[in-house]
């Protein structure tokens, strides 16, 4: 199925810097949604994003819905060694009924070094 | 937040054997729940969607036969993967939404061997 374009694949960074990690798709969503997934683990909801322009912070995770409804970003500050995983963005497309189909992106890897 | 869990959370079979995975809405109902399978450094690839009371609807490529999907209550999906061969080695994970969001439970490790 469609994927969304997610950057960068990987990411190495020192303990204490920021991260911004965006998606971008060719095509509208209703709904933004930020996973992270820890390995042999299901990802776990980190952001849910509704509304174009949104901006949504969860602790040292911020997330925005872009104004065009086709990309959204995460940033994450002050990173620390939990913070390793796979961070994934997923997008729900406009649909009547209860159609929650996700498009998923490819996912970012997120390495930080202590 | 709503919580997703599965059974088994790894499970090894011989070629040709059939494996049943269940996926349960713990504390919420779900009369849609989807299953999805990810390959090692992967995304997730949405396999089927899982309907209450309903056949369930198979992604393109996913073999309905293979893969066969039983939502049998609003908090009990069910994905047995029939006469399994090693390329059916994966890690399976399945989600249930609520309202927008969706939560995903903690995936099944399969090992055909």
């Amino acid at each position: 199925g469609q994927q969304l374009n997610q950057s960068p694949q990987s990411m190495f960074i020192q303990e204490g810097e920021d991260v911004s990690m965006n998606c971008t798709s060719s095509s509208i969503f209703n709904t933004w949604l930020w996973y992270k997934q820890d390995p042999g683990e299901g990802p776990v909801l980190l952001i849910a994003l509704y509304k174009a322009g949104e901006l949504t912070s969860n602790g040292r995770l911020t997330a925005q819905f872009g104004i065009t409804r086709k990309d959204s970003f995460l940033n994450i500050s002050a990173s620390i060694p939990s913070d390793v995983g796979i961070y994934f963005c997923a997008g729900q497309p406009p649909s009547g009924g209860s159609n929650y189909k996700l498009t998923f992106g490819k996912g970012t890897l997120l390495t930080v070094n202590p | 937040g709503a919580v997703v869990s599965q059974h088994p959370s790894w499970v090894i079979c011989k070629s040709g054997t059939s494996v049943k995975i269940e996926c349960r809405s713990l504390d919420f109902q779900a009369t849609t729940m989807f299953w999805y399978r990810q390959f090692p450094k992967q995304s997730l690839m949405l396999m089927a969607t899982s309907n209450e009371g309903s056949k369930a609807t198979y992604e393109q490529g996913v073999e309905k036969d293979k893969f066969l999907i039983n939502h049998a209550s609003l908090t009990l999906s069910t994905l047995t993967v029939t006469s399994a061969h090693p390329e059916d080695s994966s890690f399976y994970i399945c989600s249930a939404p609520v309202l927008d969001e969706q939560y995903f439970g903690p995936g099944t490790r399969l090992t055909v061997t």
